[in-house]
């Protein structure tokens, strides 16, 4: 049972547009999510993160939604660039339980901005 | 800045052969990762470490051993390589025991090509 899901393998927006990147989780129990972003022959960076307490937070042209009563949260880039194009890692883990550190994944969404 | 250091960015093994993926990081982090990276399954995770000579099982232990005899350095040991075992690896590491809301910093990857 995949308890991140990233069901948009793949997102192209054009340059100055919008991008909306969608994460859905299965556990209750999770109540700390992160997003990262990976570019080919590198590994994945941190992006921002989202408590389960807020339904909102904001850095520069990144912005992630948690909805939790639907467990779902997504991250806005606005406005995207070029140099946005990447792949893009939902993770979700619980600050609280004994294997605090361990992050599940989603599969990812490979986002893709035109000039 | 946090730095995770792979030893090898490419590797091609044998089937049956034993194989070794070292990772160093360089800022006292208590917890060190290992995932893998498959098109279309993310990240997932393998084994981990909280603390010297103690490991964990992630998701997909199976064919895989590792070893953590000092703080900075986390190996990842293919007993006897198989072709399914042919992934990126990623190490990661970050701080803390409570540390769910502590991002991860990976390194840059291991592509490992078995045949």
């Amino acid at each position: 049972d995949q308890q991140v899901k990233q069901n948009s393998p793949s997102l192209s927006v054009q340059e100055g547009r919008i991008s909306i990147l969608n994460c859905d989780y299965t556990n209750s129990m999770f109540d700390y999510f992160l997003w990262y972003k990976k570019y080919p022959a590198e590994g994945p960076t941190f992006l921002i993160s989202i408590s389960s307490i807020k339904d909102k937070n904001e850095d520069g042209r990144f912005t992630v939604f948690l909805n939790k009563s639907a467990k779902h949260l997504s991250l806005h880039i606005v406005p995207s660039q070029p140099g946005d194009s990447a792949v893009y890692f939902c993770a979700a883990t619980s600050v609280y339980n004994t294997n605090a550190g361990k992050s599940t994944f989603g599969d990812g969404t490979t986002l893709t901005v035109k000039p | 800045d946090v730095k995770v250091t792979q030893s090898s960015r490419y590797l091609v093994k044998r089937t049956g052969e034993k194989v070794f993926l070292e990772c160093v990081q360089d800022m006292d982090h208590e917890n060190m990762f290992w995932y893998r990276q498959d098109p279309g399954l993310g990240l997932r995770l393998i084994y981990f470490s909280y603390d010297v000579k103690m490991k964990e099982k992630g998701d997909i232990p199976e064919g895989y051993s590792v070893s953590r005899e000092k703080k900075e350095r986390f190996s990842l040991i293919l007993e006897s390589a198989s072709t399914n075992q042919t992934s990126m690896y990623l190490c990661a590491s970050n701080s803390g025991l409570a540390a769910g809301n502590s991002p991860l910093h990976f390194g840059n990857g291991t592509r490992l090509t078995v045949t």
